[in-house]
């Protein structure tokens, strides 16, 4: 079946750093991609819709310019925090579309 | 607005159980509906789906109908074993296509004790 992996699996940052997560469609090509936030015993919330060669589509109330998205190619995006604080420790996860939604891991970030 | 509702966990069985996890909705229209499912360590993956009324859905002896006239998609499974331990989330989509948002319910953790 389709495979979407994430990297890191998991990391700690300093407060005030920015941190990278790519999301990789291994063996079929996504022309769009979601990424989502999952708080602890809460459902996942769509942040964003990756879209490649285009700008990403925002949810009602994520900051744009903190989460930075690049859909550079079919097989690939990223998420980019940018100057994080504590309150964006989270799972993030991400998906692609192909014949359905294929899920990533999810990516544990610790902002300290 | 759209949103799903599923049972809160944990819910802890016996192998061989009948498992039930209740799940409703609220929507316009006719949206579709879907199971995933998180195993631990891994990602969620899709379990079941269904896209109109009263069509079943069905995957490695998991079932779920989509009543509209009561605005569900509940869960049901006949004997659980212990490799069924995972999150389940119900989720509804409204779009078509690959551009599809999933609206999701909260999750139910299930835990089968041998």
């Amino acid at each position: 079946g389709a495979v979407v992996s994430q990297h890191p699996s998991w990391v700690i940052c300093k407060s005030g750093t920015s941190v990278k997560i790519e999301c990789r469609s291994l063996d079929f090509q996504a022309t769009t991609m979601f990424w989502y936030r999952q708080f602890p015993k809460q459902s996942l919330m769509l942040m964003a819709t990756s879209n490649e060669g285009s700008k990403a589509t925002y949810e009602q109330g994520v900051e744009k310019d903190k989460f930075l998205i690049n859909h550079a190619s079919l097989t690939l995006s990223t998420l980019t925090v940018t100057s994080a604080h504590p309150e964006d420790s989270s799972f993030y996860i991400c998906s692609a579309s192909g014949a359905e939604q294929y899920f990533g891991p999810g990516t544990r970030l610790t902002v300290t | 607005g759209n949103s799903v509702t599923q049972m809160e966990g944990p819910v802890t069985l016996s192998e061989e159980a009948f498992l039930t996890i209740n799940c409703t909705y609220t929507a316009t229209g006719y949206p579709s509906l879907f199971w995933y499912v998180q195993y631990p360590g891994e990602g969620l993956q899709l379990l079941l789906k269904a896209t109109k009324a009263d069509d079943k859905g069905s995957n490695k002896g998991f079932e779920a109908t989509y009543r509209k006239e009561t605005t569900s998609f509940h869960l049901e499974k006949g004997s659980v074993q212990v490799s069924d331990s995972a999150v389940y989330f119900c989720a509804l989509s409204r779009n078509a296509g690959n551009n599809r948002k999933l609206i999701w319910g909260l999750g139910t953790s299930l835990a089968v004790n041998p």
